[in-house]
């Protein structure tokens, strides 16, 4: 159970062009998902907390215009990497939490999106 | 283990021989701690946690320690396999918050 579906697995592309990168929760309903930034050989930065029906929470330093989030239904979550540069070539992660808000649930993560751009 | 820089941390394990990895962490207001396990490419696999009212915490093969007094958190891998190669982080959650907290990480190898 909880399993975390993360799509594409990896996008190559243009200076400029918009990625779409999709989160679901295959076998529950996640009020809440997060979206987190790897660069090789650190660890995890969360960029956004994602709120199903509501806007979602960024982190000191994120650019909400940059990385637009969407969280349409209790099992997607959609982050838009706009008009991408080289430098948002990362891993970029997501995860869901099966218990609500704050309780002591561990999230659980989808196998990540490897973006480049070129 | 902590990162420093761009450099994890690395263990290596004699295969068969027990693991254990080391964090640090700083906020006496987190209340329930998580180990995962990342493999190259993939996504953290959790692999076990804990909350702060106890300080064992026992899983298949792995036991979680927790000192609040030094807020240290340990993971001990028993008989270490092959399939153990990764690199572990341990993350850590207020009791006010939703939001995980990761540590630096630690890159396990397992010599055969």
């Amino acid at each position: 159970g909880a399993v975390v579906s993360q799509h594409p697995s990896r996008v190559i592309c243009k200076s400029g062009t918009s990625v779409k990168i999709e989160c679901r929760s295959l076998d529950f309903q996640a009020t809440t998902m997060f979206w987190y930034r790897q660069f090789p050989k650190q660890s995890l930065m969360l960029m956004a907390t994602s709120n199903e029906g509501s806007k979602a929470t960024y982190e000191q330093g994120v650019e909400k215009d940059k990385f637009l989030i969407n969280h349409a239904s209790l099992t997607l979550s959609t982050l838009t990497v706009t008009s991408a540069h080289p430098e948002d070539s990362s891993f970029y992660i997501c995860s869901a939490a099966s218990g609500p808000g704050r309780s002591n649930q561990p999230q659980h993560f989808g196998d990540g999106t490897r973006l480049s751009i070129l | 283990g902590e990162s420093v820089g761009l450099h994890l941390p690395t263990l290596s394990v004699q295969e068969g021989d027990n693991s254990i990895i080391n964090c640090a962490y700083s906020n006496s207001a987190s209340d329930y701690f998580i180990w995962y396990k990342q493999e190259s490419g993939k996504g953290p696999q959790f692999i076990i946690d804990i909350r702060s009212n106890m300080d064992k915490r026992q899983g298949q093969r792995v036991t979680v320690l927790l000192n609040k007094t030094v807020k240290h958190l340990s993971l001990q891998i028993a008989a270490t396999q092959p399939g153990d190669s990764a690199v572990y982080f341990c993350a850590e959650k207020e009791a006010a918050g939703n939001k995980l907290t990761f540590g630096g990480g630690t890159r396990v190898l397992v010599k055969p």
